[in-house]
């Protein structure tokens, strides 16, 4: 069993509509990380969070230490936010910024 | 600018075969990462590095390794390249551990 798990795997979603992309860990961590993946192979950093919540445009990230997970949710979707989005956790007392990753959610925004 | 940039963005080679793949950030991060992306988009670190210490992944095969000209370079050798070798390579760098990671455009590996 990976140390990440996301949920879905794969989502499908028409434009406007509120996403939810789920990510839980079973190691006590530092920090985690969602990335987004383009189509064309690029990896962007989205949000590092250690608790809390942090929002960036119509993207909003929440995290839970107690319960060990975190959430990505997408806004008003568009077909541009159609990528691969990664969980990725730095695990405590871990190597030194070593990230175990999630297996990523496809997300498809059809117009 | 680029802020990490990979070169080359595409490498075709035969089994047995000696190769780089070379890693340049331009953001002052004091350090460096490479990861692995396999055929189903999982990815994996290989390496960290700063300019004190190298982090090896103990499932990394020692063919691979991670050399440093500077703190702005993290090239990548991988020597007697085998079939499972093929992926995607990217490299990182962030300015601490804790922080935010920056990705370079990655590097598809294909052996032949």
């Amino acid at each position: 069993k990976n140390e990440v798990e996301q949920s879905p795997q794969n989502l499908t979603a028409q434009e406007g509509e509120f996403i939810t992309i789920n990510c839980s860990y079973s190691v006590g961590i530092s920090a985690l990380h969602w990335l987004q993946q383009h189509p064309g192979g690029g990896i962007v950093s989205l949000f590092m969070l250690s608790s809390g919540k942090k929002k960036h445009g119509r993207l909003i990230a929440t995290i839970n230490i107690q319960e060990k997970h975190s959430s990505l949710h997408i806004t008003a979707s568009h077909p541009r936010d159609s990528a691969v989005y990664i969980c990725a956790v730095l695990e405590r007392g871990g190597s030194q910024g070593n990230l175990i990753f999630g297996k990523g959610t496809k997300l498809s925004v059809k117009p | 600018d680029t802020a990490v940039s990979q070169t080359p963005k595409y490498l075709v080679t035969q089994m047995g075969n000696d190769k780089s793949i070379k890693c340049e950030q331009n953001l002052g991060h004091d350090t460096m990462y490479w990861y692995k992306q396999d055929s189903k988009k999982f990815l994996k670190i290989m390496f960290s590095y700063n300019n004190k210490e190298l982090i090896i992944n103990e499932t990394v095969p020692n063919r691979f390794s991670p050399k440093s000209p500077d703190k702005a370079h993290l090239n990548l050798h991988i020597n007697s390249l085998e079939l499972g070798d093929s992926a995607v390579y990217f490299c990182a760098s962030s300015t601490w551990a804790l922080a935010e990671q920056f990705f370079g455009p990655g590097t598809r590996l294909t052996v032949l």
